[in-house]
């Protein structure tokens, strides 16, 4: 079966800027996470999505935001891009949102660049 | 390939040898800890998880070790090959899917 997609892969925005990343989970899957990783900071959660709902939501600012559709699939937006919010954006795909489902499939990433 | 960390801790090892990566976690409620191995170029991939109330789990050529008493965390990959050369991150999962990652480790497996 299919596995996480993300896209677009790469992506150059300038400061200012805002941009709009899109994942696909795997299907029958309903809950969605989005991570971002940097070489400083490493992973962190950014939010989790499970029927449409944000249901968790870590510690960044109010410009980084998200939603889910009817379909499962993703979005996560950014406003005003600042040159700190270059990294890799990671989605992951859940079955359910139970704490016993451990098995998170991610996707590949898209790379966001900001100059 | 993309950096997943330019000053991860390293370990070397060679083929054939056993390896063991460690990690120290601070949440005392997470449910499980899991851990996750990464490609250059590829999102984290899921190796093995430990719930809390245990405190050894064996896979294929892995095991996780869980001393809760001093919070910490152990992979340990037997016959290391080639493959296995990539960052490991451990990750505690407490409510909902919400994962909490350690820094990571990067395996270089020397032929």
């Amino acid at each position: 079966k299919a596995g996480v997609t993300q896209t677009p892969r790469y992506l150059i925005k300038t400061r200012g800027q805002q941009v709009t990343l899109s994942c696909s989970p795997i299907s029958g899957h309903r809950s969605v996470s989005w991570y971002q990783q940097t070489p400083g900071q490493g992973l962190q959660f950014l939010f989790e999505y499970f029927s449409e709902t944000q249901r968790n939501k870590g510690n960044f600012p109010g410009r980084f935001s998200g939603r889910q559709f009817s379909n499962s699939r993703s979005e996560m937006n950014v406003s005003t891009l600042e040159l700190g919010d270059s990294a890799l954006y990671l989605c992951a795909s859940s079955l359910t949102a139970g704490v016993w489902n451990t098995e998170a499939f991610f996707g590949q990433g898209t790379r966001l660049t900001v100059v | 390939g993309e950096s997943v960390g330019l000053h991860l801790p390293t370990l070397s090892v060679q083929e054939g040898d056993n390896s063991i990566i460690n990690c120290a976690y601070s949440n005392s409620a997470s449910d499980y800890f899991i851990w996750y191995k990464q490609e250059s170029g590829k999102g984290p991939q899921f190796i093995i998880d430990i719930r809390s109330n245990m405190d050894k789990r064996q896979g294929q050529r892995v095991t996780v070790l869980l001393n809760k008493t001093v919070k910490h965390l152990s992979l340990q990959i037997a016959a290391t090959q080639p493959g296995d050369s990539a960052v490991y991150f451990c990750a505690e999962k407490a409510a909902g899917n919400k994962l909490t990652f350690g820094g990571g480790t990067r395996v270089l497996v020397k032929p």
